[in-house]
């Protein structure tokens, strides 16, 4: 599965959109773009997918580039409570293709 | 509606002592997954089963056994803790394709 990479943290003000960028330039033609988030000491928290079209949940929007090497989750109006680690995964499906996590974004939305 | 379920949520164990951890999912999800978390380095696959009555190795396998003999189970056995294995353990379980993965709430082991 292609390699991701994501700034170490980030803040936002509460109310505020936050884009989240992640970086993903060896993505392959079948792979997905997931993004999960870990709210502290909770169990991971799926959020979103895509494969090449935009998409958009009652969650957040995940915007993909064109060339797909890049994307950005956004979270239109951030609260407190959406400060957590989220994760930029890129996956293929199969039977035994996996999630691996990386070190992730912090994302620290102040009052 | 549980999602999934992990117990025990806390646990300290003795070195060479063994326990099983266990998950429950009520989806009917075909695909469940235990990774392991430490600090500053993310979450880590150990096993993972693709359906009632399989399992593989995931990226960190050593130490560890699992079963899966209900489909609504998985099993996380430790023969003889080790302070290394002092961890957060997560299940997940998952439809399979491109579907999410729902993850339990962990269980906080100790070793000592």
């Amino acid at each position: 599965d292609a390699k991701t990479t994501q700034p170490t943290s980030m803040d936002c003000a509460e109310g505020r959109a936050a884009n989240l960028p992640c970086n993903h330039s060896t993505i392959s033609g079948n792979e997905y773009v997931y993004w999960y988030r870990q709210i502290h000491s909770q169990g991971p928290q799926y959020i979103i997918h895509g494969l090449k079209n935009n998409e958009t949940n009652e969650m957040a929007s995940l915007i993909i580039t064109e060339d797909r090497k890049s994307s950005t989750l956004i979270l239109p109006h951030a609260t407190l409570r959406d400060t957590a680690v989220y994760y930029c995964i890129v996956r293929r499906t199969g039977a035994n293709s996996k999630l691996t996590f990386g070190k992730g974004i912090t994302l620290s939305v102040r009052p | 509606n549980a999602g999934v379920t992990q117990t025990p949520k806390f646990r300290v164990l003795k070195t060479g002592q063994s326990m099983t951890l266990l998950c429950a999912q009520d989806m009917n999800h075909e695909y469940m997954y235990w990774y392991r978390q430490d600090p500053g380095m993310g979450l880590r696959l150990i096993h993972y089963s693709v359906g009632e009555g399989t399992t593989a190795k995931g990226e960190v396998p050593d130490g560890y056994n699992v079963s899966r003999l209900k489909k609504q189970n998985f099993l996380l056995g430790l023969e003889s803790a080790a302070p290394s294995q002092t961890s957060v353990y997560f299940c997940a379980s998952s439809y399979g394709g491109i579907n999410g993965y729902t993850f339990g709430s962990g269980t906080r082991l100790t070793v000592v």
